[in-house]
């Protein structure tokens, strides 16, 4: 079936340095989504891309969606403590399942 | 408000023993979700249902179980079967199903066995 897979799997950064979370899939995605679960908290959705090549911003969050519709990065500029979190990218089977990556979990250094 | 409703939110079991984690939408969704979190391994499928008196299997089913008698209920029992049940429990709904819709979450339910 359909793996989704999330690197890294763990990152800690300094407060004001960016951060990627990369999500690649073994099949073709009709689209993505991404979702930010706080420590302690659900999963939250942050973000769905569609079109290949699609690239779309929220504020210090930048979203790729690849051209193959097979790869997704998630990109924040200049982090901040409030950032911290769990980031997961979601690929939607053609069909009728959501399936999640494993998660990077984003520590910031303050 | 609108939302999703889970309960418990703790629960602790006994080995052996059934248990049902409640899960109750007022957001009028036909879909919805059933997922296990372990560290480390991200959100898995249990359940899914894309209406109402129909579900199917998600990626880890074996030893759960599920109903769907009306919209807004989607209750799971996490049965004796169930081989190292002590997770974290998120059920979700979509107003899309088998389509594009994003997932609103519930709280959680926090299941220990000792």
């Amino acid at each position: 079936g359909q793996q989704v897979m999330q690197i890294p799997q763990y990152q800690h950064v300094q407060e004001g340095e960016d951060f990627t979370t990369y999500c690649n899939s073994s099949t073709t995605l009709s689209n993505i989504q991404w979702y930010k679960q706080r420590p302690g908290g659900h999963p939250v959705f942050l973000i769905q891309l569609v079109k290949s090549g699609e690239v779309k911003k929220q504020k210090r969050l930048t979203f790729q969606f690849g051209e193959a519709k097979k790869n997704s990065s998630l990109h924040i500029t200049a982090t901040q403590t409030t950032d911290v979190g769990t980031y997961f990218c979601a690929g939607w089977e053609y069909g009728n399942k959501l399936v999640f990556g494993a998660g990077t979990i984003l520590r910031v250094k303050s | 408000d609108g939302g999703i409703t889970q309960s418990p939110k703790y629960l602790f079991r006994k080995e052996g023993q059934n248990v049902t984690l409640s899960c109750e939408q007022n957001l009028n969704h036909d879909a919805m979700y059933w997922y296990r979190q372990d560290p480390g391994q991200g959100l898995r499928l249990i359940y899914y249902s894309q209406i109402v008196n129909d579900f199917q299997k998600g990626d880890i089913a074996e030893g759960y179980s599920v109903s769907r008698e009306k919209k807004e209920s989607f209750p799971l029992t996490v049965t004796s079967a169930q081989k190292n049940p002590t997770a974290f429990y998120l059920c979700a709904s979509s107003s899309a199903p088998g389509g594009t819709g994003e997932l609103f979450f519930g709280e959680g339910s926090r299941l220990t066995v000792l």
